[in-house]
């Protein structure tokens, strides 16, 4: 059973950088029947696709937030990071790192982490 | 990119009674090898969201029967024959044929009356 847990600090200054890491147990984020990333849900609203990889060592943005953030990997340590600078008070959200599967023609986001709320306030 | 909109973003239904949540997709999510690229999640209050139905009608592992799928193209609902006060979270479709970028509707408010 595969279990993904999000660490970092949960309050960030204004037009500093948020820094969160994802630690993946019980599987390897370097396998082929994944993408790894992370998804963003601000106080009472929906979800925001922030940025994903791929074990080839691709990485994709949400265009709408390409600019300020970045993600990446720590193989030996079975960890990804995420990067988002230049933060106001719209980024405050649960952050959620997931893993979606890929392999045999499926899709699906089939394990979450249990999400970390990050503030940003001065 | 694709943009998804759920309706409605509101539902008060009664236990027993069946209900039913519409998404739909600015671009077709039907791929060239016959499958709808759509998933369906349940996030319950202070949980992450969990999948319910992925490719468009396939429950997963572990899902109600009274949850199904159904849909293709760009038109998706998904409905439960017989509503439980279990149910109640918000319903969110997300497509994934764009990958790797995943796009969510606006997510679904189910309440009980």
């Amino acid at each position: 059973q595969v279990q993904l847990q999000e660490s970092g600090p949960g309050l960030v200054k204004p037009s500093e950088t948020l820094s969160l890491t994802c630690t993946v147990a019980g599987d390897s984020i370097s396998s082929s029947s994944y993408y790894w990333g992370w998804i963003r849900q601000p106080p009472g609203k929906g979800l925001e696709w922030l940025g994903s990889f791929y074990y080839s060592g691709s990485t994709y943005y949400n265009p709408s937030l390409k600019s300020r953030v970045t993600i990446s990997v720590d193989t030996p340590k079975n960890q990804f990071s995420l990067k988002l600078r230049s933060v106001t008070a719209a980024d405050t959200a649960l952050y959620y790192c997931a893993r979606r599967r890929v392999d045999y023609g499926l899709s699906l986001i089939d394990d979450w982490g249990q999400g970390t709320l990050v503030t940003v306030s001065s | 990119d694709i943009v998804m909109t759920q309706s409605p973003l509101s539902l008060p239904v009664t236990p027993g009674e069946p209900a039913s949540i519409s998404c739909r997709s600015s671009q077709s999510l039907l791929h060239n090898n016959g499958s709808n690229y759509l998933d369906w999640y349940l996030q319950k209050p202070g949980r992450p969201p969990q999948l319910l139905i992925y490719l468009g009608s396939h429950r997963a592992s572990g899902v109600p029967d009274r949850f199904s799928g159904s849909g293709s193209g760009t038109d998706f609902t998904l409905k439960i024959s017989r509503v439980e006060a279990e149910d109640v979270g918000f319903y969110y479709c997300m497509q994934v044929l764009q990958s790797p970028r995943w796009t969510f509707g606006q997510g679904t408010k189910v309440e009980i009356k």
